[in-house]
């Protein structure tokens, strides 16, 4: 069954630490890769995605993200967060016309 | 301004009394489909439609029901709400498809079914 894991739910950073968010996904065929963002009080919005190509794609606010097909993870990174990034962050997978979330990873960014 | 709305925001009813969340793009895309997310399960996708009149379920289908009449709305009806359906649910679009396309999320109507 195709599946994606975040494997950290909650995160606590100062800032201008830097960030790793794990994702590992299964799934059988072609995919392409997401991370969506959250904000408090707000709907999910696009930070990046990676379809074919370079393997290591760069998105909105400094985040990035590195896909390794032989580990099937799609790592996002951030060299150093602020404030403003804390929010709720999904590892998204499509495939088959579906997509399949992971249950997220809620990072606080202290001040 | 481009956008996928759903109403309402908020909803609180009771077990059994059918209940009907709208969604409407207004971007003319192709797809559209509806998520719940709950705590420690993440986004689950419900059912999504590839173009007017296609519909197909997702990984939680039971208990909702979608139509898709018209390309711009995408109601999710749910005939008989049960307390295990009180959720927070996600429309979302995009222009062709997911492949290659990124989903446009609609602000989210939080449901509690009593």
């Amino acid at each position: 069954a195709q599946s994606v894991s975040q494997h950290n739910h909650h995160v606590i950073l100062s800032e201008a630490a830097s960030l790793e968010l794990g994702c590992n996904y299964s799934y059988g065929g072609t995919v392409n890769l997401f991370w969506y963002v959250q904000y408090p009080g707000q709907h999910l919005q696009l930070l990046l995605k990676y379809f074919s190509g370079d393997p290591l794609v760069k998105g909105i606010k400094g985040f990035e993200a590195e896909f390794i097909k032989s580990k099937f993870s799609f790592n996002l990174r951030k060299p150093s967060v602020q404030w403003s990034d804390t929010a709720e962050y999904f590892c998204a997978v499509e495939g088959g016309n579906q997509f399949y979330f992971g249950t997220g990873t809620s990072l606080t960014v202290i001040p | 301004e481009a956008q996928v709305t759903q109403n309402p925001r908020y909803l609180i009813t009771v077990t059994g009394k059918k209940l009907t969340v709208t969604c409407s793009q207004n971007m003319n895309h192709e797809y559209m489909s509806w998520y719940r997310q709950d705590p420690g399960l993440g986004l689950r996708q419900i059912y999504y439609s590839m173009n007017v009149e296609v519909t197909d379920k997702g990984d939680v289908p039971e208990g909702y029901k979608v139509s898709r009449k018209e390309k711009r709305n995408f109601p999710l009806i749910l005939e008989s709400p049960s307390p295990n359906q009180t959720s927070l649910y996600f429309c979302a679009s995009s222009p062709r498809g997911p492949t290659n396309e990124k989903l446009f999320f609609g602000s989210g109507t939080q449901l509690s079914v009593l």
